[in-house]
């Protein structure tokens, strides 16, 4: 039972423009969501995050939209820069207690030159 | 930022060996630590949550006696995989975080590629 989804496994979108990553959750548990960025070979560094309590966080470049009722959260990078092609992994996690991570598969982000 | 030191990187070894994964927190202590498991084209799945101290929490599925952790001291975890099989190998990740409660990112290592031949 994968309770964090990313259903596309790769997108590629032009330098410049904006990328829209997607991420659906199954767990009404969660409460707190995390985006991290994975290039190959290498462990996975913290983007970015957003508590439940908040529908945005901006940070930079990135932003994280939360849609709780739809159990939706996406990751928004404008403008897109090449250095951003790498695996991007959404992740979630029950704040208080045990705090279990739960991550998603991952989509690989390609920014065309 | 926190840094988290993961060794080897890449280790390569025969069926029934052991192998030990190092993973340490360089600039902060770590009181808790976790391990996880990567397959190809899969998610990173949480393999156990080791606590400075005390024995490690396994998930469901994953045999503590073949995946051996200790955390002995506030910087240091350690995965140990024992008689290791060819369906043990894998990309195996640590992670770190510097207190309980809330939301704090977690440090991940560079992770160690694991072949069994």
């Amino acid at each position: 039972d994968q309770q964090v989804k990313q259903n596309s496994p790769s997108l590629s979108v032009q330098e410049g423009r904006i990328s829209i990553l997607n991420c659906d959750y199954t767990n009404s548990m969660f409460d707190y969501f995390l985006w991290y960025k994975k290039y190959p070979a290498e462990g996975p560094t913290f983007l970015i995050s957003i508590s439940s309590i908040k529908d945005k966080n901006e940070d930079g470049r990135f932003t994280v939209f939360l849609n709780k009722s739809a159990k939706h959260l996406s990751l928004h990078i404008v403008p897109s820069q090449p250095g951003d092609s790498a695996v991007y992994f959404c992740a979630a996690l029950v704040s208080g207690g045990y705090q279990k991570v739960t991550f998603g598969i991952g989509t690989k982000l390609q920014v065309i030159p | 930022g926190a840094v988290v030191s993961q060794h080897p990187s890449r280790v390569i070894c025969k069926s029934g060996t052991s192998v030990k994964i190092e993973c340490r927190s360089l600039d902060f202590q770590a009181t808790t630590m976790f391990w996880y498991r990567q397959f190809p084209k899969q998610s990173l799945m949480l393999m156990a949550t080791s606590n400075e101290g005390s024995k490690a929490t396994y998930e469901q599925g994953v045999e503590k006696d073949k995946f051996l952790i200790n955390h002995a001291s506030l910087t240091l975890s350690t995965l140990t995989v024992t008689s290791a099989h060819p369906e043990d190998s894998s990309f195996y990740i640590c992670s770190a975080r510097t207190r309980t409660g809330g939301g704090s990112p977690l440090h991940f290592g560079n992770g160690t590629r694991l072949t069994v031949t």
